[in-house]
């Protein structure tokens, strides 16, 4: 089965500054996805950046990127001059690309913002 | 409709009663999914629609969870008898068919918060 780990409960960073939230998994397939999610306090599970794993470039959006390493099977999240908004859970999670299959998540990470 | 849409979005119940959760996902999303989220825990996978048919409801915890989806569109998912342990954010999520231009990602509703007294 598959599992995503996400090593760290909680995270803080100051206004402006950048941080990377770690998140390893474990499968042997080699076509899948991976997300990272944004979950605020209004519960909705926002997506914030996709990677396929079969594209070697790194995504990008805005001030999120991530570094995919498929062979380490780790998949971190870079957020560059964090801002207030960005105060959150963030949830990594994977899903083999066969079907609709599920998405299994990991535990989260809280991330803090200090102004 | 716009997006992935859930009621009630909380629902207090005395324990042994029976509840019902609504999801009314995306328009054109054959894909439905529900999730489990306990306070400050991440989300466990309860039961996964395609069309009307479940392939995979392993995640059910107990027999007293059932979910059924009618018209390939809204789901309920039911708990009956329900017990403290039952209390957790319901999430709902949806997707599009597989095979078309599918970027994997499920866009989730706002859940209910379901409080077992």
């Amino acid at each position: 089965a598959q599992t995503v780990t996400q090593s760290q409960p909680e995270m803080s960073v100051q206004e402006a500054e950048t941080v990377t939230l770690s998140c390893t998994y474990d499968t042997s397939e080699s076509d899948y996805y991976l997300f990272w999610y944004k979950q605020p306090p209004s519960r909705q599970m926002i997506l914030v950046i996709r990677q396929e794993a079969y594209k070697q470039q790194n995504a990008t959006e805005n001030r999120f990127s991530v570094n995919f390493q498929k062979a380490a099977k780790s998949f971190s999240l870079k957020i560059s001059d964090s801002q207030l908004g960005d105060a959150a859970m963030y949830f990594c999670a994977y899903r083999r690309n066969f079907g609709n299959e599920k998405l299994t998540f990991g535990t989260g990470t809280r991330l803090t913002i200090i102004p | 409709g716009a997006g992935v849409s859930q009621s009630p979005s909380n629902k207090v119940t005395e324990k042994g009663k029976d509840v019902e959760l609504r999801c009314d996902p995306i328009s054109g999303h054959t894909a439905l999914y529900w999730y489990r989220q306990s306070l400050g825990q991440g989300l466990e996978f309860l039961i996964y629609f395609q069309g009307n048919s479940a392939p995979d409801k392993s995640g059910l915890p107990s027999d007293r969870f059932s979910a059924e989806r009618t018209g390939g569109s809204v789901s309920t998912l039911t708990i009956q008898r329900t017990q403290q342990e039952d209390s957790a954010v319901y999430l709902c999520a949806s997707s599009r068919r597989a095979g078309v231009t599918n970027t994997g990602e499920l866009f989730f509703g706002e859940g209910s918060r379901l409080t077992v007294l």
